[in-house]
């Protein structure tokens, strides 16, 4: 079945830096969506990305769709505490509205 | 935006009981799914809570241990039956608003639980 695989699961990040996170499915993505789960929170959406090589923007968060709709990535410029959480990117399954949700990545940023 | 009230919001339960966990939306949605998230992990689909009819379940997943009602389009319910510690876990709702295919989900706040 449809996998959506995510790296890296942990990321240590010092405020300020920058980091990347990414997103791999097995199969081709007609979306992809990303959400964030802050510690002891529910996810909350972020953002959908629908065209090859689509690339959009949230303040200091860069969203990427790859060309071939399998991949996709998170940017995140000068981190800051507020960025603490776990981010997750999701692509629909074969039919329908259901959503396969990647691994995630936690994040921690040391201040 | 609308407001999803999911209950309890946690409970502490003994093995070989069941929980109804509720969720309630304040306006009427297309979708409704149930999600559990192990400690740690990512979110698993349970199910499709489905208005009027029985629920579409994911493999793995059986309606004898997660039967889930959905009587309107604002309103469902997951059992957890026969709890053992394997499901002691958070429980999610989520939703979508409108129609289509690749509408984002929005989730309750979820029911964190644990079994004895």
């Amino acid at each position: 079945g449809q996998q959506v695989m995510q790296i890296p699961q942990y990321q240590h990040v010092q405020e300020g830096e920058d980091f990347t996170t990414y997103c791999n499915s097995s199969t081709t993505l007609s979306n992809i969506q990303w959400y964030k789960q802050r510690p002891g929170g529910h996810p909350v959406f972020l953002i959908q990305l629908v065209k090859s090589g689509e690339v959009k923007k949230q303040k200091r968060l860069t969203f990427q769709f790859g060309e071939a709709k399998k991949n996709s990535s998170l940017h995140i410029t000068a981190t800051q505490t507020t960025d603490v959480g776990t981010y997750f990117c999701a692509g629909p399954k074969a039919a329908g509205n259901k959503l396969t949700f990647g691994g995630g990545t936690r994040v921690l940023v040391k201040p | 935006s609308a407001v999803i009230s999911q209950k309890p919001s946690r409970d502490i339960c003994q093995r070989g009981t069941s929980l109804t966990i509720q969720c309630q939306v304040d306006s009427q949605v297309t979708m409704m799914f149930w999600y559990r998230q192990q400690p740690g992990q990512s979110l698993t689909l349970i199910a499709t809570a489905n208005q009027g009819s029985e629920a579409t379940y994911e493999s793995g997943f059986v309606i004898d241990k997660f039967p889930i009602s959905r009587p309107n389009l604002t309103f469902s319910t997951l059992t957890v039956s026969n709890m053992s510690p394997e499901d002691s876990s958070i429980y999610l709702c989520s939703v979508e608003f409108a129609g289509g295919i690749g509408q984002p989900q929005h989730f309750g706040d979820g029911t964190r639980l644990s079994i004895l």
